[in-house]
């Protein structure tokens, strides 16, 4: 497709259960990066893929998450028992460049809500 | 460590009125970039401007300004004649040279009335 595509654009989850959130880039695309964004607040990064390669994942706020790129092209970030606080917009990003320093394209990303 | 400030949590205009969005920055590296994203309310972050360190010159995109002054790290934008499809939440973002990620202040809520 023409832009970056996320799925489901909305989940409802009951505390304790796993989710998984897709997310498809622009065609070509080497970087991904995933963005978690609470309500009224700026997006604040998860995690960054060059190709397959997962070079940064320090912003993941615990080892209930998890990002995969497996074939460089479409990711996957899972969350498990989740939580209330889990609950938030999570955004995917790619860009051609190898770095975070030129223009990202955004989705509209995955509303998740953990009741 | 990086850090951007967007101190204005809610702008109010109305149509055609100028309007600046204000954003200080700090970082200790002497190579980085600026963003401002805009959010309309379908959710997806939309690229407006890039800086990075070296080049302090103003920049002008119709009725769209850029005013970086690195003295007051600052990184301010400027909607002219605002309309209302102006209305938007509006990022201020850095990243910094060899970094791969991108530290985005709270955001600015923008809105314009007819």
């Amino acid at each position: 497709g023409a832009g970056v595509s996320q799925s489901p654009r909305y989940k409802v989850a009951k505390r304790g259960q796993d989710v998984a959130l897709r997310c498809d880039p622009i065609s070509g695309h080497v970087s991904l990066f995933w963005y978690q964004q609470a309500l009224g607040q700026g997006p604040e990064f998860l995690t960054y893929f060059q190709n397959e390669a997962q070079l940064d994942k320090s912003g993941l706020p615990s080892d209930r998450f998890f990002a995969e790129r497996p074939e460089g092209s479409v990711s996957t970030l899972k969350i498990q028992r989740t939580q209330q606080e889990d609950s938030a917009v999570y955004l995917c990003a790619s860009s051609s460049n190898r770095r975070m320093n030129t223009e990202a394209f955004f989705g509209q990303g995955t509303r998740l809500t953990v009741v | 460590a990086q850090k951007v400030t967007q101190a204005q949590t809610e702008i109010s205009v109305v149509e055609k009125e100028d309007v600046t969005l204000d954003c200080v920055y700090e970082t200790r590296d002497t190579t980085y970039y600026l963003f401002w994203y805009k959010q309309p309310p379908s959710g997806e972050l939309v690229f407006l401007i890039r800086r990075n360190s070296f080049d302090e010159q103003n920049e002008i995109s119709g009725r769209y300004s850029w005013n970086f002054q690195k003295s007051t790290s600052s990184f301010n934008f400027t909607i002219t004649a605002s309309q209302v499809v102006d209305s938007a939440v509006y990022f201020c973002a850095l990243s910094i040279e060899g970094g791969f990620k991108t530290i985005f202040g709270a955001g600015t809520r923008l809105f314009v009335k007819a």
